[in-house]
């Protein structure tokens, strides 16, 4: 079975810091690796991901994310934090021989930017 | 434009009356489910679908029907809805493998009283 902890349910940071958000998973087999953000009122949307290849993961709005094999880790960081970047931020985790139906979440981490 | 669309936004019903949330995608995508997400829980899968007419049990599929008749519905049904339903629901689609990543609805908001 696999599972995915965020570290941190809610974070607060100030407008220019650096922003790191908290993926630790569980999986048996090599995984595959999301975040997803959530803006307010408004469904998830997919920010990286993991497959293969190069650990270092870029995504969208300057967000990047580091799989470390070693310590189970998947953490989000982006060096400065924007006003617009307050959301909720979901990691996930699928095994890479699994259907879609194995995709599971954590349980979300709100960031909070403040001015 | 490539979305999955949820309908209603937001809905208040009273206990025991059906109801069905609509969800439909544009993607051709083989994949959809329904997730449920309520704080400190994050998103709870209540139902999937790899293909028409065919659909399984997520993690907590209880209280809830689903059906795909065709290949970009996937309506959520609750044929008597608990106040213990009260969540925000998405719907999502994907290809049938996970690593693509998915593309979801903007939410419904149900309140059951």
């Amino acid at each position: 079975a696999q599972s995915v902890t965020q570290l941190g349910s809610h974070v607060s940071v100030s407008e220019g810091a650096l922003v790191l958000l908290r993926c630790n998973y569980s999986s048996s087999v090599p995984p595959y690796l999301f975040w997803y953000v959530q803006y307010p009122n408004q469904g998830l949307q997919l920010l990286l991901k993991y497959t293969t290849g190069a650990t270092l993961v870029k995504g969208i709005n300057g967000f990047e994310a580091e799989f470390k094999k070693s310590e189970t880790s998947f953490h989000l960081t982006k060096p400065s934090a924007h006003m617009s970047d307050a959301a909720e931020y979901f990691c996930a985790v699928a095994p890479d021989s699994g259907s879609a139906r194995q995709l599971t979440f954590g349980s979300g981490t709100q960031l909070t930017v403040l001015p | 434009e490539a979305q999955v669309t949820q309908n209603p936004r937001y809905l208040i019903t009273v206990t025991g009356k059906k109801l069905t949330v609509t969800c439909s995608q544009n993607m051709n995508h083989e994949y959809m489910s329904w997730y449920r997400q309520d704080p400190g829980l994050g998103l709870r899968q209540i139902y999937y679908s790899m293909n028409v007419e065919v659909t399984d049990k997520g993690d907590v599929p209880e209280g809830y029907k689903v059906s795909r008749k065709e290949k970009r519905n996937f309506p959520l049904i609750l044929e008597s809805p608990s106040p213990n339903q009260t969540s925000l629901y998405f719907c999502a689609s994907g290809s049938h493998r996970a690593h693509y990543g998915y593309t979801f609805g903007s939410g419904t908001r149900l309140t059951v009283v």
